[in-house]
């Protein structure tokens, strides 16, 4: 299986903040990176796939870069409904696995 | 608007078998280039993919869990089923239903793009 990390694990911002979240996988996976963002109670919700395309109705200030083994997220100016849990997941080999996950908290 | 929704017992007892079913509204499960997945998540934990099933009717499985699991499909229903035997504590989890890009969908191929709301399953006796 191909591993996934991220890092941090966890960011403490302010509303306003540019935030950046990198994920790496152990082995390339061109472009088939997809970002999820999870709130407390909820299921992830699906923000960006193809590393990055921007999923329908997510917000611009959502973006995703990166090729190969190293990817980011970035949320440009944070906003008080972007604080939750960020995931990445590889879609490039079987199985697919996620990373485990970043969470953006409010300073 | 696709929407699914996960339904089955939420207390199962230890080595007995997890059944969950999801039921999928807003389009037919037989149309498209679809994969119809179940992902689980430990309390505070992170999110794991158990396994899938085609529009076609064939399966994957993650292999970590490959020998307890059993996806299978209702079309007439819209559903699709979850059976996970053997069930020990650390099954206790969320488990989400969602719909996943198949080889059709190109750019989202293999991304779960639709989820359920999720429902607790708790391994106790």
């Amino acid at each position: 299986d191909i591993q996934m990390t991220q890092s941090p694990s966890s960011v403490s911002a302010s509303v306003g903040d540019r935030v950046t979240i990198t994920c790496r996988a152990s082995q390339g996976i061109s472009s088939w990176l997809a970002w999820y963002q999870q709130k407390p109670g909820k299921a992830p919700k699906l923000l960006i796939y193809a590393a990055s395309s921007l999923q329908s109705g997510v917000p611009s200030r959502f973006s995703g870069s990166g090729s190969g083994t190293d990817f980011t997220l970035t949320i440009s100016s944070l906003q008080p409904e972007d604080f939750a849990t960020y995931y990445c997941q590889q879609a490039n080999s079987f199985p697919p696995t996620f990373g485990p996950g970043t969470k953006v908290d409010i300073k | 608007q696709v929407q699914l929704q996960e339904s089955g017992p939420g207390l199962v007892k230890p080595s007995q078998t997890l059944s969950l079913t999801c039921t999928v509204s807003g389009g037919s499960i037989s149309s498209g280039s679809y994969y119809w997945s179940w992902i689980r998540q430990p309390a505070g934990k992170g999110l794991e993919w158990i396994g899938r099933i085609y529009t076609s009717g064939s399966t994957n499985y993650n292999p970590s869990l490959k020998s307890r699991v059993t996806i299978s499909v209702d079309t007439s229903k819209n559903q699709f089923s979850l059976k996970l035997s053997s069930v020990t504590a650390a099954d206790t989890a969320v488990y989400y239903c969602a719909r996943e890009g198949g080889p059709e969908t190109t750019v989202l191929y293999r991304t779960l793009d639709y989820w359920g709301q999720g429902t607790l399953v708790t391994v106790s006796s």
